[in-house]
């Protein structure tokens, strides 16, 4: 089945205490992406990955890190997690076609962080 | 980046209605996309719009593409219950790589 998953799905931490979220998809799919969404302020761009190896920056990527160093993973990286990145966090794959706004974004099923 | 305004922010409806929500910038976009998201899960493309005045039908759904590609509008006929959701629209950046996303609307349709 073709689909993008997340882990973990909820997670509980403390501020400062390094953390990372798996992404990984099994569509051969060159483009990858996060995503936060918190209440009022929508689906929010964290990091994009157009291939492997080439990372960009998106709206929103103060206090997060990523690394494609494979196609099928993309995993996002929070080194000092601070409660302002209590969020809901998406990963998103497509085919890197006729660009992201043109190709199907396929969403992972979140994961639903809280930093105390 | 450019910005994306959805509107209403919340529509809460009968089951039966019609409705039209809203997607609108200041920017031109080579395309925009409507997503569809139910609580716990992640959106689902609903439908891609490209050409200028581009208008889609998904079954009770139409969604129209602006003139001027700076706006769009998803209508939705006899509203059923299984409508509710949040309607997130995006579009791609005209130069690079990124996706923005309007900050949806809520929609509850009751029987």
């Amino acid at each position: 089945e073709a689909q993008v998953t997340q882990n973990p799905r909820y997670l509980i931490t403390v501020t400062g205490k390094k953390l990372t979220v798996t992404c990984s998809q099994n569509m051969n799919h060159e483009y990858m992406s996060w995503y936060r969404q918190d209440p009022g302020l929508g689906l929010r761009q964290i990091y994009y990955s157009m291939n492997v190896e080439v990372t960009d920056k998106g709206d929103v990527p103060e206090g997060y890190k990523v690394s494609r160093k494979e196609k099928r993973n993309f995993p996002l990286i929070l080194e000092s997690p601070s409660p302002n990145q209590t969020s809901l966090y998406f990963c998103a794959s497509s085919p890197l076609a006729g660009g992201p706004g043109m190709d199907t974004q396929y969403f992972g099923p979140g994961t639903r962080l809280t930093v105390l | 980046t450019q910005l994306l305004e959805q509107s209403p922010q919340f529509l809460s409806i009968q089951e039966g209605e019609n409705l039209t929500v809203y997607c609108n910038s200041s920017s031109v976009f080579s395309s925009l996309q409507w997503y569809r998201q139910e609580p716990g899960e992640g959106p689902v493309l609903l439908v891609t719009v490209v050409t200028g005045g581009e208008v889609k039908k998904l079954k009770r759904l139409t969604f129209q593409f602006g003139d001027a590609r700076k706006d769009s509008s998803l209508h939705i006929t006899a509203a059923q219950t299984g409508d509710t959701g949040l309607y997130l629209c995006a579009g791609g950046e005209n130069s690079g790589y990124a996706l923005n996303f309007g900050k949806g609307t809520s929609l509850l349709v009751t029987p």
